[in-house]
């Protein structure tokens, strides 16, 4: 069974100030995506990587997937009291999976 | 816009009365998928379809049962809720894993059990 661990589980930061979350395998997935989920709703994509050792920028959001395509981080610059949520990353373990391996997320909060 | 929508978005039923849930999509995917959630714990999938074919996780409970009328709709029956299943039902849908099985996620119900 492959397993995604998401760390810190919880993250209480000031607004203005930089973060790091980890999203860590020992399987190695297909590709990788980040969710963001608001308290009461469904979560949104972000952003999806696929090639090891690839970094997308969203804005303020920077993602990076592991050379060997095992593990993900996600940078948040300046964070807002907007960026407040639960992350979420998946797995696809093969490209011709249905199925995505959840992590347990990182629930974020900024304080104004 | 092209959207994923459940309805409804609170449902409230008691111990053992079979609940209906469901899900529409106007962005023509062929995969919808339904998860359970729980305070604090990632998605788990429950089943997914693709088109009219149904996949059953082997350990979703013979309690979830789900219907796909058509490429639009999809439903989540639970014929005798118990408190354990009280939870944030979300309906998911993706073209395929041919696009990385990206997935649009519903709102989600929440469900709770009396």
């Amino acid at each position: 069974t492959q397993l995604l661990e998401q760390s810190p589980q919880f993250l209480s930061i000031q607004e203005g100030e930089n973060l790091t979350v980890y999203c860590n395998s020992s399987s190695v997935f297909s590709s990788l995506q980040w969710y963001r989920q608001e308290p009461g709703e469904g979560p949104v994509l972000l952003v999806t990587v696929v090639t090891g050792g690839e970094v997308k920028k969203l804005k303020r959001l920077t993602f990076q997937f592991g050379d060997a395509r095992k593990d993900s981080s996600l940078h948040i610059t300046a964070a807002q009291p907007g960026d407040t949520g639960l992350y979420l990353c998946a797995g696809q373990a093969g490209a011709g999976s249905y199925q995505l391996t959840f992590g347990k997320g990182t629930k974020l909060s900024v304080i104004p | 816009d092209a959207m994923v929508i459940q309805n409804p978005r609170y449902q409230v039923t008691q111990f053992g009365k079979p609940v209906t849930l469901s899900c529409s999509q106007t962005l023509n995917h062929n995969v919808m998928y339904w998860y359970q959630q729980k305070s604090s714990q990632a998605p788990k999938l429950l089943f997914h379809y693709y088109d009219k074919d149904f996949n059953n996780e082997a350990d979703t409970p013979d309690n979830f049962q789900s219907r796909r009328p058509n490429t639009s709709f999809c439903f989540l029956d639970i014929r005798s809720p118990g408190l354990g299943d009280a939870a944030m039902y979300l309906c998911a849908t993706s073209t395929g894993p041919e696009d990385y099985n990206e997935q649009f996620f519903g709102p989600g119900t929440r469900l709770t059990v009396l």
